[in-house]
């Protein structure tokens, strides 16, 4: 079984701090990596998207990938509170044309 | 336009009746999806279509029958729901298998 694992939270940050929120993974032959953010009541919103070893930033989301951990992060710089919400970590396992969720983390900004 | 469009957003059922979500999206993605979500919970992959072609099937029971009529449609016909189908059904495309997939806004079913 391909298994994606996230801490489920909640993950509580200062507006204005760095919330971030990890995922680690089974398959060692993960091809790309995922994160979502879904609010309360809403469906998941695809935000930032990773297949190499590395950073990749825009705006205020930078994702990181290790492959030879097998974890991918996401760090989102001068949190607001409008980011308050559960961050999926997702990810298409070696061989598979489908996409492993991991079960989420919720990310509570306090002002 | 990354929207993928969702009918009904609420449905509330019989156990004997007969109902269709629809989806809809003209990104021109040839992947297609449909996920159950229960509260708490990631989305659990029901089915994948690709190119108009079910794809991937996740054991889902017969009571929830997919069609694909083109490649802008996807629709999931449901017959002799339970009660515990109960869940938000969502849609998602991709430009092609296994890529990041763009969500609706869902359909929240209860099945009475």
């Amino acid at each position: 079984q391909k298994e994606v694992e996230q801490n489920s939270g909640p993950l509580s940050v200062p507006e204005g701090a760095i919330a971030s929120l990890n995922c680690t993974y089974s398959d060692r032959g993960s091809q790309s990596f995922f994160w979502y953010r879904q609010y309360s009541g809403k469906s998941p919103e695809l935000i930032m998207f990773i297949y190499s070893n590395g950073d990749k930033e825009d705006g205020r989301f930078t994702a990181q990938l290790n492959k030879a951990s097998q974890y991918v992060s996401l760090l989102i710089r001068d949190s607001q509170p409008s980011d308050s919400a559960t961050y999926l970590c997702a990810v298409r396992a070696g061989g598979y044309n489908k996409l492993i969720f991991g079960a989420g983390t919720r990310l509570a900004v306090h002002p | 336009d990354t929207e993928v469009t969702q009918t009904p957003k609420h449905l509330v059922m019989g156990m004997t009746n007969k109902k269709s979500l629809k989806c809809e999206q003209h990104m021109g993605h040839r992947a297609m999806y449909w996920y159950k979500q229960k509260a708490k919970k990631p989305p659990e992959l029901m089915f994948v279509y690709s190119y108009e072609k079910l794809s991937i099937n996740e054991s889902v029971p017969s009571r929830f029958s997919p069609e694909c009529p083109n490649s802008s449609l996807l629709n999931l016909h449901l017959h002799a729901l339970q009660p515990e189908d109960s869940a938000l059904y969502l849609c998602a495309s991709s430009q092609e298998l296994g890529q990041g997939a763009f969500f609706g806004q869902g359909t929240r079913l209860t099945v009475v």
